[in-house]
């Protein structure tokens, strides 16, 4: 089982909005619905943000949405505040009891 | 709220055994749940270690299936991990969290995460 794919880093600037893909296969992100996102700011704990594609966790704005398309699971994040900045991380169900992650996508506030 | 907290060396010598240990508070880890590790070296994606439940039931990543062992002291909320016959390959910065699996699949309470080194 290979890591998830996500791009190294994107930005945009303040009331903007951005997207963060997860590219996974039919075997993962294709077949189950259970692609969680995460949140982590240096040094800090991650934060637990979406879970089964497109539920919200407890707490999290709603400018944080998620989608799947295919093999490919998607995190956007809208009205881009500075507080955003951060390192995001997806997760997929990926069969015999396994979870996978993604490298992880930097985001940067301009 | 649910917290975690890692703890243990931060540098192992390669051939020998890593033990880490996650202590958690405001939750009975008895009360339910699997109790997860996770790491992620240097440059690298997160990656999966295993999970245990109150009960002695475990699940582990297949790669690592031959080198490790999770366990749960109930008495002490405690989670224990143990990763024997380390190489350069297992530095990596090392996380414990609640994990939801069987109900849900994902990862809901994090602890801060602790580096371990192996290297002589």
């Amino acid at each position: 089982q290979s890591a998830l794919t996500q791009p190294p880093s994107v930005s945009g600037s303040p009331g903007q909005s951005v997207t963060i893909s997860c590219t996974g296969t039919s075997s993962d992100v294709g077949k189950f619905n259970y692609v969680s996102w995460y949140q982590r700011h240096p040094g800090k704990a991650p934060k637990f943000m979406i879970y089964d594609v497109t539920k919200r966790a407890s707490g999290v704005p709603d400018r944080f949405s998620g989608s799947k398309s295919g093999n490919t699971a998607s995190l956007t994040i809208s009205g881009l505040q500075a507080e955003d900045e951060a390192e995001y991380y997806c997760c997929s169900y990926a069969g015999g009891y396994s979870l996978i992650f993604g490298g992880g996508t930097k985001l940067t506030v301009l | 709220q649910v917290q975690l907290q890692e703890s243990g060396p931060g540098l192992v010598n390669p051939s020998e055994t890593l033990s880490l240990t996650c202590s958690v508070s405001g939750y009975s880890i008895s009360s339910g749940y699997y109790w997860g590790w996770i790491r992620q070296p240097p440059g690298k994606a997160l990656e999966w270690i295993g999970s245990a439940f109150h009960n002695g039931n475990t699940n582990y990543a297949p790669s690592l299936r031959s080198r490790v062992a999770i366990s749960i002291d109930t008495s002490k909320n405690l989670l224990s991990l143990k990763l024997n016959s380390v190489t350069a390959a297992d530095t990596a910065v090392y996380y414990c969290a609640r994990d939801g699996r069987f109900l849900e699949w994902f990862f809901d309470f994090w602890g801060q995460g602790t580096l371990v080194t192996v290297s002589s």
